[in-house]
């Protein structure tokens, strides 16, 4: 079935590194894109959104990448910080580049930054 | 603002009995989404509900389990005779009405459901 992947499972970076979370998507359909983070014990929380009709954006020391030639996002944090350190996950929907829908969830990123 | 409500964030229940799930979105929302989080996997779509309407449930096992959204007061995520693969942690999420342009869905911190 179609489904949205990560490509690295665990990333570890030093305080004030960039960091860069990849991630796979299988659905050509798919027209909206976003990533969360999630922290142990809490819910997703919304980090940066994406349709398909744009190939980046940015936003405060984030910044999202879509290639659809490949199918693949990414997501570029400026000057990590320990309080990044969360699990990452992409998802995508086709609700006519809006996340009025059902969201597909990629298995999600493990980032751990160390001072 | 306060945030999506869910409660109870943690729920014991015994198999073969039914647990509820009560989720309050955010003021002026009303779209709501549940989903299942497995341990160490990425959340799997259940449920969307408008008000008083069941939109796409294509993700919500067909027997013991059902969702609401009333009028009044929060939807409900309703799971009946209870079985061990049902623990899991379930997350609500809303957004508000289509065309106050488009919004990320939000989530609330979910309830940890653990079948003895």
């Amino acid at each position: 079935g179609e489904s949205v992947g990560l490509h690295l499972p665990t990333l570890s970076v030093q305080e004030g590194d960039n960091s860069i979370i990849n991630c796979a998507y299988s659905n050509s359909a798919s027209d909206y894109f976003i990533w969360y983070k999630q922290e142990s014990g809490k819910g997703p929380q919304f980090i940066i959104d994406i349709r398909s009709n744009m190939d980046k954006r940015q936003g405060q020391r984030v910044t999202v990448l879509l290639n659809k030639t490949v199918k693949h996002l990414s997501l570029q944090i400026a000057a990590t910080q320990p309080g990044d350190s969360a699990v990452y996950f992409c998802a995508e929907s086709n609700a006519g580049g809006t996340s009025y829908g059902k969201l597909t969830f990629g298995q999600g990123t493990i980032l751990t930054v160390h001072p | 603002n306060a945030g999506v409500m869910q409660n109870p964030r943690h729920l014991v229940r015994r198999r073969g009995q039914e647990a509820r799930l009560r989720c309050s979105p955010m003021k002026g929302h009303s779209h709501v989404y549940w989903y299942r989080q497995l341990p160490e996997e990425g959340l799997k779509f259940m449920v969307y509900l408008q008000k008083e309407n069941i939109i796409d449930e294509s993700g919500m096992p067909k027997e013991r389990f059902s969702a609401e959204f009333p009028k009044e007061g929060p939807s409900i995520l309703r799971i009946q005779q209870v079985v061990r693969g049902d623990s899991a942690a379930y997350f609500c999420a809303s957004s508000p009405p289509s065309g106050q342009g488009n919004q990320p869905q939000h989530f609330g911190d979910g309830t940890r459901l653990s079948i003895l």
